[in-house]
């Protein structure tokens, strides 16, 4: 079943811009989380933000949470060719004994 | 260190023939076991989970079965492959002590069924 929605689904930008993708879910969860993907590769785990917390930094990325619009983004700042990947928002819904269901994905083209 | 290793990396099969995939997790006891397949350019469909030996969670009936023979090994199997069967299968694991925690994941298997 489809929890999580990321927007927009492909996004291309210059190197030193800053990325920002949203994701859109429709259950009460336990927390939030982004992963990344290279193309070819096994899902990263970039960064993770509970129910109760409203904004979390890690290194160059932002995350926010709006439990209330059922909402997050990532925002990836100063971009680098490097962060080229898929990123994927996941939830982890209350109900216990649920595993963690993904979205289909934002595709981030950043050029040099 | 925790590693989690999933194998074969590519899998070329032909139509009705088996499948065996195997994930192993090291440096952790009672994880949480994930399958999960992705379709060329799709996100991630979960396939099976468990918390346990012996304790599968199926989330999509379909022509796949998953083993957990022993706490760190975790097995996705087929008796006869289908075309749909084709795909990018991850297994991940996560701390089975509670929620909160983010997944690691192996480094996938290239299903191409022919």
């Amino acid at each position: 079943s489809q929890q999580g929605e990321e927007d927009p689904q492909a996004l291309s930008i210059q190197e030193g811009e800053n990325a920002t993708m949203n994701c859109s879910y429709k259950t009460s969860i336990n927390n939030l989380q982004w992963y990344r993907q290279n193309s070819g590769r096994g899902l990263v785990h970039l960064i993770l933000i509970r129910s109760n917390e409203r904004e979390k930094h890690s290194g160059r990325l932002r995350v926010t949470l709006d439990t209330s619009k059922k909402s997050s983004s990532l925002l990836i700042t100063a971009s680098r060719a490097a962060d080229t990947a898929s990123y994927f928002c996941a939830t982890d819904a209350t109900q216990a004994g649920t595993a963690l269901i993904f979205g289909k994905g934002t595709t981030l083209s950043v050029s040099s | 260190s925790q590693t989690i290793h999933q194998w074969p990396a590519t899998l070329v099969q032909p139509v009705g023939s088996p499948l065996s995939l195997e994930c192993t997790v090291e440096g952790t006891s009672n994880p949480n076991l994930y399958w999960y397949r992705q379709a060329a350019g799709r996100g991630l469909q979960l396939l099976f989970y468990s918390v346990g030996i012996g304790q599968i969670s199926s989330e999509v009936p379909q022509n796949l079965s998953a083993s957990r023979p022993q706490d760190r090994q975790f097995i996705l199997s087929s008796k006869k492959l289908l075309l749909s069967d084709s795909g990018f299968y991850l297994c991940a694991w996560a701390p089975g002590t509670g929620i909160n925690y983010g997944y690691t994941f192996g480094s996938g298997t290239r299903l191409t069924v022919v």
